[in-house]
């Protein structure tokens, strides 16, 4: 069975930085790209992040462009997003999707980010 | 980027055919191959895949649900709903990137 658990998620203040993790199990996650899509509260959702299986390339809409790292290590079977200089629009739930296809098959439950002071 | 556009509310009775809409900005199929996709996400849960590529049941979907289009105009066909179908309904374009979603349809009871 497909198992994605996200884990990191907290209060922060804007402009300081946090790091979620996504842990991976029931299927050789060496295999696939990665992902991780967001959503606001009460709103829809949207795709912040795409690893491809070394790791090698990512890909970022430009609303988190330059803030946000994407990275995995396939030996832990982990997934990671680093998020600097956040904002209170970043304010979200965290999902951790494997992509297939351009497709998220299995999503994780979702971590919570809130950025305020 | 591409911009998809569902109605935000339907509202149907048990028993009854759910249909619901997305419209693209522009065309997202490569000549056969129809690259949306429709995700049911039920209050306080993950998005679930439903169908992919526009007209495939993910593993695990009741028949009940189906989808159909090509190019710009897609639909998602609950026929016919139950009350476990209560949700909303995402849909999602992988023809570009960045890859979009729709803002999502609620489907409440009448």
């Amino acid at each position: 069975e497909v198992q994605l658990v996200e884990s990191g998620g907290g209060l922060v203040q804007p402009g300081r930085s946090l790091k979620l993790s996504c842990a991976a199990s029931g299927f050789t996650f060496s295999n696939y790209y990665m992902a991780w899509v967001r959503q606001a509260p009460k709103k829809g959702l949207e795709w912040v992040a795409t690893i491809s299986t070394s790791g090698s390339r990512t890909y970022y809409p430009d609303s988190v462009k330059g803030r946000f790292t994407i990275s995995r290590d396939n030996a832990k079977s982990s997934l990671y997003l680093q998020m600097n200089s956040l904002k209170s629009e970043d304010t979200a739930t965290y999902y951790c999707a494997r992509r297939e296809e351009g497709i998220a098959d299995y999503w994780g439950q979702g971590v919570m980010v809130t950025v305020s002071s | 980027d591409i911009v998809l556009t569902q109605s935000p509310v339907l509202a149907v009775s048990l028993g009854q055919r759910a249909t619901i809409s997305c419209r693209a900005s522009q065309s997202v199929s490569i000549s056969s191959i129809n690259l949306m996709h429709w995700y049911q996400q039920k209050p306080g849960q993950q998005p679930k895949l439903l169908i992919y590529r526009a007209s495939n049941l993910a593993s695990g979907i009741p028949a009940r649900f189906s989808g159909s289009g090509s190019g710009t105009d897609f639909t998602l066909t609950i026929d016919p709903v139950q009350a476990d179908d209560i949700a909303a309904y995402y849909c999602q374009q992988s023809r570009e990137s960045p890859p979009t979603f729709g803002g999502g349809t609620k489907l409440e009871l009448k």
